[in-house]
């Protein structure tokens, strides 16, 4: 069965540090890999997503960063942290023949202070 | 841009009786609704998805309709229990290699 992780489960970072979020996938070849925010109160927010290695799309511009260096890793980086940043940090895959379902990881709780 | 709305109130019912969230979107039909339970601190679950040709779909308790019509999905859960109490979120997708577009999702409370 497919399984997907998410590190750190949460994080605590101060204004200006850089920041790198990790996820993996088990258990199924070539997944579709996406990250989102959702921020108190808000929605789901596409962030990025890749649908093989090195391909990388940006939904939001923004002070981050995805990189896809292994066909199942997927990491969502910055330079620089800023206050707006802080949110919970979700990460899914879904099936390149059929991107219909997404699965989800257990997310990253991060604040920035 | 294509928006997915859901009541942003919870909804609060009694045990045993039918929850119903209603998810409505702008534009034209996507190709297909889906709907995901979170949990406080969790990813978001699968549930079900509904195809626009489709009018209904079940699953155990849960009935999804997509009325193109009114531009709206209903979700039910029949029966409801105190262990359904979560937020759903209803998400619009366009087939092919498109992204999905969540709603802010609603939060239910089934109290005994």
């Amino acid at each position: 069965s497919q399984t997907i992780h998410q590190w750190p489960a949460t994080l605590v970072q101060p204004v200006g540090s850089p920041l790198s979020l990790e996820c993996t996938v088990e258990g199924t070849s070539n997944p579709n890999l996406y990250w989102y925010r959702q921020a108190a109160g808000r929605g789901l927010q596409l962030l990025f997503y890749s649908v093989g290695i090195g391909q990388i799309s940006s939904e939001v511009p923004q002070n981050l960063s995805a990189s896809r260096p292994q066909d199942r890793q997927f990491i969502l980086s910055s330079k620089k942290l800023l206050l707006s940043d802080s949110g919970f940090y979700l990460c899914a895959w879904s099936n390149s023949g059929s991107p219909d379902t997404q699965y989800f990881g257990p997310g990253t709780r991060l604040t920035v202070l | 841009s294509q928006k997915i709305e859901q009541n942003s109130e919870a909804l609060n019912i009694q045990e045993g009786k039918t929850a119903t969230l209603t998810c409505n979107y702008t534009n034209y039909s996507p190709a297909y609704l889906q709907w995901y339970r979170q949990d406080p601190g969790r990813g978001p679950v699968f549930l079900l998805l509904i195809r626009e040709n489709e009018k209904e779909k079940r699953k155990e308790r849960l009935k999804v309709t997509f009325d193109t019509t009114l531009k709206q999905s209903l979700f039910h859960i029949t029966a409801s229990q105190p262990a359904d109490s979560a937020t759903y979120l209803c998400a619009r997708g366009e087939g092919g290699y498109s992204t999905l577009t969540f709603g802010k999702g609603t939060m239910l409370l089934v109290s005994p």
